[in-house]
C-alpha cells in the first residue's frame, strides 16, 4: 500500500525557518516525482514545488522561489522541503503528493501538516 | 501561468441528479487537466487525469470531457458520499496550478 506522511508542522515567527519531510512506503520512491501542496485553511490548493524521480530536476512556484528548497532522499524514502524567511501568508496545511505520470496528476497523498507563521 | 477558472463556485442539488462542474483554463493545457475531489478534513482524491480518464477506483458516474480551455465533469447521478468540493488542475506547463473550487453541497 502506498503511504505518504508529513511531519515537522508547527508555529513559527515570521523570518523563521522550518524543514518538512515526508516519509513514502509502499512503492519505488526513486522512480517518482514528487510534489509539495498546500492549503491555506478554509482556501483553495495551491502547488507550491516538485523534484524529478532522478532529484536533479526541480521547480518552484514564484511566491517561494529563493526562499523554499525541495529535496529527497532515496536512502530513507524521504521528500523533504526546506522553508527559509517565512512569511504569515505562508501559513498552509502543507502536503506532499506523489505524481504517476510525469508532474501533476496526483494519486497518492499524505494527511498533510500544519505550518503556521505567526508572532 | 495559467489561471484555471471553476463554476459555478456552488452547486446545490439533490441525491441522483446530475451534476456539471466546469474548468476554463486561460490558455490550452493540452489535455492536461485533472479533476480532484476533497472532503473536509481529508486530503484531495484524484477522479480524472488527462482529461477523460478516470484514476484506480472511480467510480463509473464521474466522467470529463473538453479540449483545448475548456472542461467539464459529470456526475451521472450524485451519491451522498459525491457532496464535497471539486478542483481542477493542469500539469501543461510550469507553474502547475490549480482551480478555485467548486462545492457541490445538498439542495
Amino acid at each position: 500500500e502506498v503511504q505518504l506522511l508529513e511531519s515537522g508542522g508547527e508555529l513559527v515567527q515570521p523570518g523563521g525557518s522550518l524543514r518538512l519531510s515526508c516519509a513514502a512506503s509502499g512503492f519505488t520512491f526513486s522512480i517518482y516525482a514528487m510534489s509539495w501542496v498546500r492549503q491555506t485553511p478554509g482556501k483553495g490548493l495551491e502547488w507550491v514545488a516538485a523534484i524529478g524521480g532522478g532529484a536533479d530536476v526541480t521547480h518552484y512556484a514564484d511566491s517561494v522561489k529563493g526562499r523554499f528548497t525541495i529535496s529527497r532522499d532515496i536512502s530513507r524514502n524521504t521528500l523533504y522541503l526546506q522553508m527559509n524567511r517565512l512569511r504569515a501568508e505562508d501559513t498552509a496545511l502543507y502536503f506532499c503528493a506523489r505524481s504517476t505520470r510525469g508532474y501533476g496528476d496526483y494519486e497518492a497523498w499524505g494527511p498533510g501538516t500544519l505550518v503556521t507563521v505567526s508572532s | 501561468e495559467i489561471v484555471l477558472t471553476q463554476s459555478p463556485a456552488t452547486l446545490s442539488l439533490s441525491p441522483g441528479q446530475r451534476a456539471t462542474l466546469s474548468c476554463r483554463a486561460s490558455e490550452s493545457v493540452s489535455g492536461y487537466l485533472a479533476w480532484y475531489q476533497q472532503k473536509p478534513g481529508q486530503a484531495p482524491r484524484l477522479l480524472i487525469y488527462d482529461t477523460s480518464n478516470r484514476a484506480t477506483g472511480v467510480p463509473a458516474r464521474f466522467s470529463g470531457s473538453g479540449s483545448g480551455t475548456d472542461f467539464t465533469l459529470t456526475i451521472s447521478s450524485l451519491e451522498p458520499e459525491d457532496f464535497a468540493v471539486y478542483y481542477c488542475h493542469q500539469r501543461s506547463s510550469w507553474p502547475l496550478t490549480f482551480g478555485g473550487g467548486t462545492k457541490v453541497e445538498i439542495k
